[in-house]
């Protein structure tokens, strides 16, 4: 069974560029989730999806912005980067509901100069 | 303050220990979870709570709702347990829905052989 897919890997951009981070839910889980990790913050929530919903919003400004498609796969932009997003990015997916485990990708280390 | 607190921050053991990580929380709270990240980055999903003990091999969980506390012990504690232990509470939102995941600072835990 395979498991959660983000891509790419590592990205470097430049200040003022947008990027897109891709993340493929495992086969069946209908709920995607994302995460900033940096140093300093640790691991903070950015958003929720549920069948094409965004169900939660953390507290972050709104350059950053997602969707889910049909097919559960997600995606997150962040428009006009600045180089504190320099971060690892974490996606997630669980089945259905939000009370149930999560399984986390590889992230995605995202690297603003 | 932090709503997720964890403790200690920094723990050294010695094989075979009994280790405790501790999570304290301020805010009401559906569920809870232990994580464990590994040098590297990935993510692994250990237990979610919501009431009582879980148990998967060395590894045990408790929470108590009514003290918001609870705590991740580890049995014979091995080197390949070392890595970073992060509590994270499912919030609640006013009026009962599920919200946002807050994540505790992290438990770098070391064992030494």
């Amino acid at each position: 069974k395979a498991g959660v897919t983000q891509t790419p890997r590592y990205l470097i951009k430049t200040r003022g560029q947008q990027v897109t981070l891709s993340c493929s839910p495992i086969s069946g889980h209908r709920s995607v989730s994302w995460y900033q990790q940096t140093p300093g913050q640790g691991l903070q929530f950015l958003f929720e999806y549920f069948s094409e919903t965004q169900r939660n919003k953390g507290n972050f400004p709104g350059r950053f912005s997602g969707r889910q498609f049909s097919n559960s796969r997600s995606e997150m932009n962040v428009s006009t980067l600045e180089l504190g997003d320099s971060a690892l990015y974490l996606c997630a997916s669980s089945p259905q509901s939000l009370a149930t485990g999560y399984t986390f990708g590889s992230g995605t280390r995202l690297t603003v100069v | 303050k932090n709503e997720v607190e964890q403790s200690p921050q920094n723990l050294t053991a010695q094989e075979g220990e009994f280790i405790t990580i501790n999570c304290s929380y301020s805010v009401g709270i559906s569920a809870l979870h232990w994580l464990q990240q590994h040098p590297g980055g990935g993510i692994v999903s250990l237990f979610m709570l919501s009431s009582g003990k879980k148990k998967h091999g060395r590894l045990i969980a408790t929470i108590n709702i009514q003290e918001k506390h609870s705590s991740l012990h580890i049995t014979a504690s091995h080197p390949r347990d070392s890595a970073v232990y992060i509590c994270a509470v499912r919030s609640v939102n006013y009026g009962g829905s599920q919200g946002n995941l807050i994540f505790g600072k992290g438990t770098k835990l070391s064992v030494k052989p």
